[in-house]
This record gives structure tokens, C-alpha cells and sequence, in this order.
């Protein structure tokens, strides 16, 4: 069965501090994993997206490693900000030949605070 | 470029009525999902439809739960006769393709809460 586990739960965060989230996945066939930030009561939006063959890839402020062969993911933010408080879903996408379908972790709420 | 659209924004129900919510996809892109988050989890996949094709629906529930995305008009989700464990956000998403190479772009989601 596909899952996407995510640590910590929640976390808070003095504001200009960085943080690390993680991701672990076990989704089979591997297509690609994204991060994803869902402010309250609002739709996810995309961070990043990225391959089995990709390492790294930044999007401003946001820097997520991928390790395919240890199936984890972790997101980095450099020098938070209030308006980082979200919830940040990692999601895994499996690609049958036909669809992909998405398996979503139940994300890690952080809190950025003065 | 209008991001997917989704009404009503929330909606409430009494048990035993029906729900029904609507998606319109970005626009150019004709393949939409539809997603369930219920409080405090993850969300969970439901259906996949292109235009006028469903083509997976693995994720839904299989009594009260229909979907259709039509040649034209929104894609709508209908859930008949609502029971309280209905009560949960429903996000849409639309993408070019059915790729997995493709972003998929989310609706601000529909708030079902059932009374």
C-alpha cells in the first residue's frame, strides 16, 4: 500500500530561524514527488516538483532534497517569515502507464512566530 | 489566466439531502481530480475524470458518490443523501494531462458541512 509519512507533526518556529521537514515515502512505481504549502482553509499550492534523478531544487526560499534510493524527502526553509505558517504536504506520485495518481502525507503544520 | 474554480465555497447540508459541487478547470486543461480532506489528515483521492470519461474512480465511495466531468460545463461532484461523515473539505484539481510529469493545480476546495 502507498504511503507518505511526514515529521514533525507540527512545529514552531521564532521568526529568521530555518527549518527541515521531512518525508518519507514508500510508493511504487516512483514517479515524482512535490511539496506542497495549503495555507489555512485555502488549496495547495506547489513548491516543488521533482524526479527520481533529481537531487535538489530550490523555489525562492524553499530547498527540497531528494533521496530515491532511501525513499526521503526533506524541505528546507531558510529564514522564515510569517507568512511561511502553513501546512506543508509531501506528495508522491506513482504513474501506472495509464494515470498517476497521488498519495498524499497528512503534511506538517508550522508555525512562525515573533 | 483564472486558476480552477470551485463553488460554492462552502456549503451545509441536513442529513439525507444532496450536495453538489463544481470545479472549472484552468483553462486548456481538460483532465480533473477530485480530492477529500477530512479534519485533521491528509487528502484522499477520489476520481479522475477527463471530458466526459471517468477514468478512475478507485477513491470513491461506491454508494451515494458520482461524478461527471461533461463536454461542456464544470465537472461536478454529486453526494446524494448526505450523511454527517460527509462533513469534509473536497478540493479539485486540474492538469494538461494525465502525466504524472504534470503539475496538477488546486481549487480553493468546497466546505461541506453536514448538519
Amino acid at each position: 500500500k502507498n504511503q507518505v509519512e511526514q515529521s514533525p507533526q507540527s512545529l514552531i518556529i521564532l521568526e529568521g530561524k530555518n527549518c527541515t521537514l521531512q518525508c518519507n515515502y514508500t510508493v511504487s512505481p516512483f514517479s515524482n514527488l512535490r511539496w506542497y504549502k495549503q495555507d489555512t482553509g485555502r488549496g495547495p499550492v506547489s513548491l516543488t516538483i521533482m524526479t527520481f534523478s533529481e537531487n535538489t531544487k530550490s523555489n525562492g526560499r524553499y530547498t527540497a532534497t531528494l533521496d530515491a534510493d532511501t525513499k526521503q524527502s526533506s524541505l528546507h526553509i531558510t529564514a522564515s517569515q510569517l507568512s511561511d505558517s502553513a501546512s506543508y504536504i509531501c506528495v508522491v506520485s506513482d504513474w501506472t502507464g495509464t494515470a498517476s495518481k497521488l498519495t498524499f502525507g497528512t503534511g506538517t503544520r508550522l508555525q512562525v512566530t515573533l | 489566466n483564472a486558476g480552477v474554480m470551485q463553488n460554492p465555497r462552502h456549503l451545509v447540508r441536513r442529513r439525507g439531502q444532496e450536495a453538489r459541487l463544481r470545479c472549472s478547470p484552468m483553462k486548456g486543461h481538460s483532465h480533473v481530480y477530485w480530492y477529500r480532506q477530512l479534519p485533521e489528515e491528509g487528502l484522499k483521492f477520489m476520481v479522475y475524470l477527463q471530458k466526459e470519461n471517468i477514468i478512475d474512480e478507485s477513491g470513491m465511495p461506491k454508494e451515494r458518490f458520482s461524478a461527471e466531468f461533461p463536454k461542456e460545463g464544470p465537472s461536478i461532484l454529486r453526494i446524494q443523501q448526505v450523511v454527517r461523515g460527509d462533513s469534509a473539505a473536497y478540493f479539485c484539481a486540474s492538469s494538461p494531462s494525465g502525466t504524472s510529469r504534470y503539475e496538477q493545480y488546486f481549487g480553493p476546495g468546497t466546505r461541506l458541512t453536514v448538519t
